[in-house]
């Protein structure tokens, strides 16, 4: 069964960085037609995709947080990566990684239990 | 890009009851539509995948339908546990990927 767990820091200063790593058990981030994905939930509001990395390490960002956004892999230990730069309280919300099926197959599972990232000072 | 949009934006219900969801895309987005639930303080949870396909064991009351611009999620019976967010997401033409505002079933 495959598992995903996400974790970081639940508190970051306006300004800096936002890191969060999710740890996937049960797969692999090489697997062929994945894509390793991160979506956040604003604090009483709806799902937003923030972007995501294929097998292939290519990755796809969402217009609006493109030029403050990285996410990576790190295949060696099996997990991926997000960082978003110069937060603002804005950006404070639930984050969630996912697995994005393939082309063809659109949907996201499973999910990790998300992480709360508050930005303030 | 496509534009998702549920209706209603919340409901109330009865257990028991029987209730429909619509989801409706900008552009043709054929039957790449998926429906997720949510409950409060939890991941959301994949219900069904393009647009009429169960996911893993989800209970057989729930149903999707649809094709082109206009899909529907039909819980037949709701039950206690089926009291959540509902959200709906298209892969037709992506990314970005987008989801619906969300439906919220309540009692």
């Amino acid at each position: 069964q495959v598992h995903l767990q996400e974790s970081g820091p639940g508190l970051v200063k306006p300004s800096q960085t936002l890191s969060l790593t999710c740890a996937v058990s049960g797969d692999s981030v090489s697997t062929a037609d994945y894509f390793w994905s991160w979506i956040r939930q604003r604090p009483g509001k709806g799902l937003e995709w923030i972007g995501y990395i294929s097998y292939s390490e290519t990755t796809y960002y969402s217009p609006s947080l493109k030029s403050r956004l990285t996410i990576s892999v790190d295949t060696s230990k099996n997990e991926f990566s997000l960082k978003l730069s110069s937060v603002t309280a804005a950006d404070t919300a639930v984050y969630y990684c996912a697995r994005r099926m393939g082309p063809g197959r659109g949907w996201f599972d499973p999910w990790g239990q998300g992480a709360l990232v508050t930005v303030s000072s | 890009d496509i534009q998702m949009t549920q209706s209603p934006s919340s409901l109330s219900a009865s257990v028991g009851d029987r209730v429909s969801i619509t989801c409706r895309a900008s552009q043709n987005i054929n039957n790449h539509l998926h429906w997720y639930q949510q409950k409060p303080g939890k991941a959301p949870k994949l219900l069904i995948f393009d647009a009429f396909v169960l996911g893993e064991e989800v209970p057989s009351r729930f149903s999707g339908s649809g094709s082109g611009t206009v899909f529907t999620l039909t819980i037949t019976s709701l039950q206690p546990e089926d009291f959540a967010t509902y959200y709906c997401q298209q892969s037709q033409n992506t990314p970005p990927e987008t989801f619906g505002q969300g439906t919220k079933v309540e009692i």
